[in-house]
């Protein structure tokens, strides 16, 4: 089974609007970590957000935030305000704690994000 | 600081040619990944080492990708020979590893090497 899934290839947004891309996972792993990752069209992997799965609230980083809903296992990116340079690829990740000792992380298979002036 | 740093940044080479692909982690970080991203396939894991020790090659796709770590600051993965369906970016990050960090441990890239094999 898959550990992270983006099931949304590809999504649009009006500018200045909000935007949520959708990540669930799968781990019986007690202790998690969730990240999100912006690849602009330059390559560049560049790190946006966390959530641990202890966390009792909601991560938030600027016009980020992660709606973590645990008992449905999902972890979706809410981008307020979108800008044109939000228009990248967004990758959702997950490090286990305790079963994975090699801090080993699994990735998505990314959506692309392109905000419409 | 400066962040990971991978050399080239673009490489062209021809089919059967050796290909070194160079990463400098950051000071003072325990692991090290090398991942490769195509479009059909995404970004997939290859090698991950911890203090310079290889822990999981499972990702290595065939006998012609190897890879090395010698020292803390330096890693290569090579391969030989080369083929056009190796054509992708290829990526370095490292991370490093905390008693306290529970689930964290962000791994922090380096900014690709796009290879092309003609």
């Amino acid at each position: 089974a898959q550990k992270i899934t983006q099931t949304q290839p590809g999504m649009f947004v009006q500018e200045k609007e909000a935007v949520t891309l959708d990540c669930t996972y799968d781990t019986s792993d007690p202790s998690y970590g969730l990240f999100w990752y912006k690849q602009p069209s330059s390559g560049e992997m560049i790190f946006l957000i966390y959530q641990g799965s202890y966390d009792q609230q909601n991560a938030t980083e600027g016009r980020y935030s992660l709606n973590f809903q645990k008992a449905r296992k999902s972890a979706n990116l809410v981008i307020s305000a979108s800008q044109l340079g939000d228009s990248a690829m967004y990758f959702c990740a997950m490090r286990e704690a305790f079963f994975n000792t090699g801090n080993q992380f699994y990735f998505g298979t990314g959506t692309s994000l392109t905000v419409i002036p | 600081d400066a962040g990971v740093i991978q050399s080239p940044r673009h490489e062209v080479t021809e089919m059967g040619q050796e290909v070194t692909l160079r990463c400098k982690p950051i000071s003072g970080h325990d692991y090290l990944f090398w991942y490769r991203q195509t479009m059909m396939r995404g970004l997939e894991l290859l090698i991950y080492f911890n203090n310079n020790v290889p822990i999981d090659d499972s990702g290595m796709p065939e006998d012609r990708f190897s890879a090395k770590m010698p020292n803390a600051s330096f890693s290569t993965l090579k391969i030989q020979p080369s083929e056009p369906r190796d054509s992708a970016v290829y990526f370095c990050a490292s991370s490093l590893w905390t008693s306290g960090g529970g689930s964290y441990n962000e791994q922090f890239f380096g900014p690709g090497t796009r290879l092309t094999v003609l």
